[in-house]
């Protein structure tokens, strides 16, 4: 049981540059989410994810896309990275619903650099 | 979105009590309080969880008065090892629009 894993552990951009940040939980989780984590700032949500197909917005989603086909992944994807999204990234699940009644489960973690 | 407010830092020495309060005057009605650490390069990890009064386990204690604005984990006699980030995370009902925001979080260092 690995719980939630995130693949890779660090990465470096160019400006304009694409990639996809992934996250995986064999947990049978409901619900996913994303969070970016800079000095000072605490943890922002990004976007989450209910179920499979469904995806919504969080505080910060603007230069980010997200799907949700399977109930295992939650891929993050930036389109054309610019500095700004430098940043750890941290996917997380819950058992059920969004809601602080659940405890959320985080992965190691993804290093971003955009140069 | 939630607005919790939290020390930006705080120091301590090992075999000490050190306790960390946390505001958060938009707390929904049907909503638990939950804090959780962070170690560095790591991600964060749940400790303790309540809705109002006292909840203890063999990590620590949260502490809630009767209005919910607020709340204080406890940790007792820590040492080195509780050297890290703790965050208190609340849902957000002021706007209807409920989303799951952390804390800035509190940076507590441990020293010999």
């Amino acid at each position: 049981n690995a719980g939630v894993t995130q693949t890779p552990k660090f990465q470096v951009l160019k400006t304009g540059q694409s990639m996809t940040l992934q996250c995986a939980q064999d947990m049978n989780h409901e619900y996913m989410s994303w969070y970016r984590q800079d000095p000072g700032m605490g943890l922002r949500l990004i976007h989450y994810s209910v179920g499979a197909g469904i995806t919504d917005q969080g505080e910060v989603p603007n230069g980010y896309n997200v799907s949700r086909s399977t109930t295992e992944d939650f891929p993050l994807r930036l389109l054309s990275a610019a500095p700004s999204q430098t940043s750890v990234y941290f996917c997380a699940t819950n058992p059920a619903g969004a809601t602080t009644t659940d405890t959320q489960y985080f992965g190691p973690g993804t290093r971003l650099t955009v140069l | 979105l939630a607005k919790t407010t939290q020390p930006i830092s705080m120091d301590s020495y090992e075999g000490q009590e050190v306790n960390i309060t946390c505001s958060h005057n938009n707390i929904a009605t049907n909503d638990y309080i939950t804090w959780y650490q962070q170690f560095p390069s790591q991600g964060p990890r749940f400790i303790i969880q309540g809705y109002k009064t006292k909840v203890t386990n063999e990590v620590a204690s949260l502490f809630i008065p009767a209005d919910r604005k607020s709340s204080t984990l406890s940790l007792p006699r820590v040492s080195l090892s509780d050297t890290a980030v703790y965050y208190c995370l609340v849902g957000d009902s002021l706007h209807n629009d409920y989303k799951l925001s952390f804390g800035a979080g509190t940076t507590v260092t441990v020293r010999a």
